[in-house]
């Protein structure tokens, strides 16, 4: 009921294609989904979040796009870049219990110049 | 702010010592956590704390690894004794109250058990 699974482990994109990454979760008490983003030898960082109430948020390149009915998220990178390269981690929350975040394992994904 | 603050950022030990590792959170913030992140597993919640009391420890793997949070800006995890197996990198993450999702992360102690 705590997991939140992620797909693919690993991604392989060319410049300026399109990077997808989908996550799923059991718990219909979680409402609020961040992504964050984990370039090597750093902390992952806050990179954009989404509440069940809306099915897509756009910031720049980087939209996420939410289903509630299928308990699923996933995470778009439009002209990926090579910059972009880093580890991603769904995650998940609940706004009223304001304590834990349960992370998904992560996508390596690289972007080939 | 300087963000979070983890000391040290690498340890090689060998088998049997205890290890410490020490986060300074950000300034206000009312929640500290500790995670470990491996390649098998992800990142994993070892315990958190609200306030400098632990909330939830659940995710402490077993009673070689004790967490303390004496004041607002300061704590420890240690494991003691450290095995080969306690290798990975070690994040502390500190966030307000009433941001959900927000954490913030210190870059990591990344620890070697020999």
């Amino acid at each position: 009921q705590q997991q939140v699974k992620q797909s693919p482990q690993s991604l392989i994109v060319q410049k300026g294609g399109i990077s997808i990454i989908n996550c799923a979760y059991e718990n219909t008490a979680f409402d609020y989904f961040p992504w964050y983003q984990q370039f090597p030898g750093k902390g992952p960082a806050l990179l954009i979040a989404i509440r069940p109430d809306v099915s897509e948020k756009k910031e720049g390149r980087f939209t996420i796009s939410f289903n509630k009915s299928a308990k699923q998220f996933s995470l778009h990178i439009m002209d990926s870049q090579p910059g972009d390269s880093a580890t991603y981690f769904c995650a998940a929350s609940r706004v009223d219990r304001d304590d834990k975040i349960i992370f998904g394992k992560g996508t390596r994904l690289h972007i080939l110049p | 702010d300087a963000g979070v603050i983890q000391s040290p950022r690498h340890e090689v030990t060998e088998m049997g010592q205890e290890v410490t590792l020490r986060c300074k959170p950000i300034s206000g913030h009312d929640y500290l956590f500790w995670y470990r992140q491996t390649m098998m597993r992800g990142l994993e919640l070892l315990i958190y704390f609200n306030n400098n009391v632990p909330i939830d420890d659940s995710g402490m793997p077993e009673d070689r690894f004790s967490a303390k949070m004496p004041n607002a800006s300061f704590s420890t995890l240690k494991i003691q004794p450290s095995e080969p197996r306690d290798s990975a990198v070690y994040f502390c993450a500190s966030k307000e109250g009433g941001a959900p999702g927000e954490l913030f992360f210190g870059e990591g102690s990344r620890l070697t058990v020999l």
